[in-house]
């Protein structure tokens, strides 16, 4: 079944760390997207890929990097400048321009 | 550019009621429209979705909504609620080959038995 996969589903990481988040899809969408959603808050677009080689900066860039070096492939790199990563982060994507997402089950980062 | 409001932000609904969510947009050109649900921990799924046809548009689960260009809304209803239905509903708002999306800041359902 196509899909998209996010791993890992919880990740734990200690102040001051890098950590990526993996988003695999096969499901031949054009562009991707990642999320971060926190409690209240509703979703907040971090980077977004429209074709491959190229990305742009959502609201919430900084702190974040992405690369887009295959169509199947949106990595997150959350650094250590990103001051407050505790959150829930969702990827998602879509065919062309039409709006309708599909979306990865999440994964949930907590700094300790 | 575009923005969605979502008019409450938590609704409380007793099994076997009526279930209405109410979602405002703005918008300079036709928009695409649609509703999601989100239960806890997992991605967002697809409820139904608005593209200029039909202004009544029914999707998964009972779920159905209208379009209402005049009133700039696209409400969320379900006849019956069902205890499977607490969740967190999310109203978007997309434009063609817009890539970015607006997003509802989301209303939380509880169904209470």
């Amino acid at each position: 079944d196509g899909g998209i996969t996010q791993s890992p589903k919880y990740l734990f990481r200690k102040e001051g760390q890098n950590v990526t988040l993996s988003c695999e899809q096969n499901l031949n969408h054009d562009a991707m997207y990642w999320y971060r959603q926190d409690p209240g808050q509703g979703l907040r677009l971090i980077y977004y890929s429209q074709i491959v080689n190229d990305f742009q900066k959502g609201d919430i860039a900084e702190g974040y990097s992405v690369s887009r070096e295959k169509k199947e492939s949106f990595p997150l790199t959350v650094t250590s400048a990103q001051k407050n990563p505790t959150a829930f982060y969702l990827c998602a994507s879509t065919l062309g321009g039409t709006g309708e997402l599909f979306f990865g089950e999440g994964s949930r980062l907590t700094v300790l | 550019a575009q923005s969605v409001t979502q008019l409450d932000s938590h609704v409380s609904v007793s099994e076997g009621t009526p279930v209405l969510l109410r979602c405002n947009y703005s918008s300079s050109y036709s928009p695409s429209l649609f509703w999601y649900v989100q239960h806890p921990n997992k991605g967002l799924q697809l409820l139904l979705k608005y593209t200029s046809a039909a202004t009544l548009v029914k999707g998964i689960n009972g779920f159905e909504a209208e379009f209402k260009k005049s009133e700039t809304s696209f409400h969320l209803t379900k006849p019956s609620a069902h205890m499977s239905d607490a969740a967190e509903y999310f109203c978007v708002v997309s434009l063609l080959n817009d890539y970015k999306l607006s997003f509802g800041a989301g209303t939380t359902v509880t169904v209470r038995a």
